[in-house]
């Protein structure tokens, strides 16, 4: 059974713009990782934020987490042309490690 | 180079016809994955396995086999009971450190049945 919904589905901006994704989720979970997938390839790890975590960056990207409401958000920022693809939340319940994912949001950045 | 490979990157098949999945990885990964994907959707987990010669079911493995003989190695089969099989296939790995870890994916099979 899916685990995450990520909103939008669908997400168009212009290259510099920031772009802002949301992940929410149903069961407790041990952490919550974010995926990037281009088109008819394989998925790339973005970053990972634990469950005692709130807020991360690397690079770009920032994700936070609220427990409270089962919910993570992805924010890129001065967005490029090189990030449309279609980025996917996945939550980590710990047990066996495996993983639940989201539908996906499918961002075009038009330059 | 370190990775997860997957083969053939495109499959296709006849229905009634068994077809199996290659996956292989050198990164020394206890974990492995796969992940069925339909157009415009997310993934779903088939089967994953823990450890050499161990494996369950994910939430749709109605109609797939794996094997885990090797630690690099883990098979998927698509059987002829698998009732819709066109998709894309996704394997990854990942180690079992304790916290959770980020799994590797492969490229993907994309697999049409004609």
């Amino acid at each position: 059974s899916q685990q995450g919904e990520e909103d939008p589905q669908a997400l168009s901006i212009q290259e510099g713009e920031n772009a802002t994704m949301n992940c929410s989720y149903k069961t407790s979970i041990n952490n919550l990782q974010w995926y990037r997938q281009n088109s008819g390839r394989g998925l790339v790890h973005l970053i990972l934020i634990r469950s005692n975590e709130r807020e991360k960056h690397s690079g770009r990207l920032r994700v936070t987490l609220d427990t409270s409401k089962k919910s993570s958000s992805l924010l890129i920022t001065a967005s490029r042309a090189a990030d449309t693809a279609s980025y996917f939340c996945a939550t980590d319940r710990g047990n066996n490690n495996d993983m639940r994912f989201g539908a996906g949001t499918r961002l075009t950045v038009k330059p | 180079d370190g990775g997860i490979t997957q083969s053939p990157k495109y499959l296709f098949r006849k229905e009634g016809q068994n077809v199996t999945l290659s996956c292989e990885q050198n990164l020394n990964h206890d974990a492995m994955y796969w992940y069925r994907q339909d157009p415009g959707q997310g993934l779903r987990l088939i089967y994953y396995s823990q450890i050499v010669n161990d494996f369950q079911k994910g939430d749709i493995a109605e109609g797939y086999s794996v094997s885990r003989e090797k630690k690099e190695s883990f098979p998927l089969t698509v059987t002829s009971a698998q009732k819709n099989p066109t998709a894309f296939y996704l394997c990854a790995s990942s180690s079992r450190l304790p916290g959770g870890n980020e799994q590797f994916f492969g490229p993907g099979t994309r697999l049409t049945v004609l």
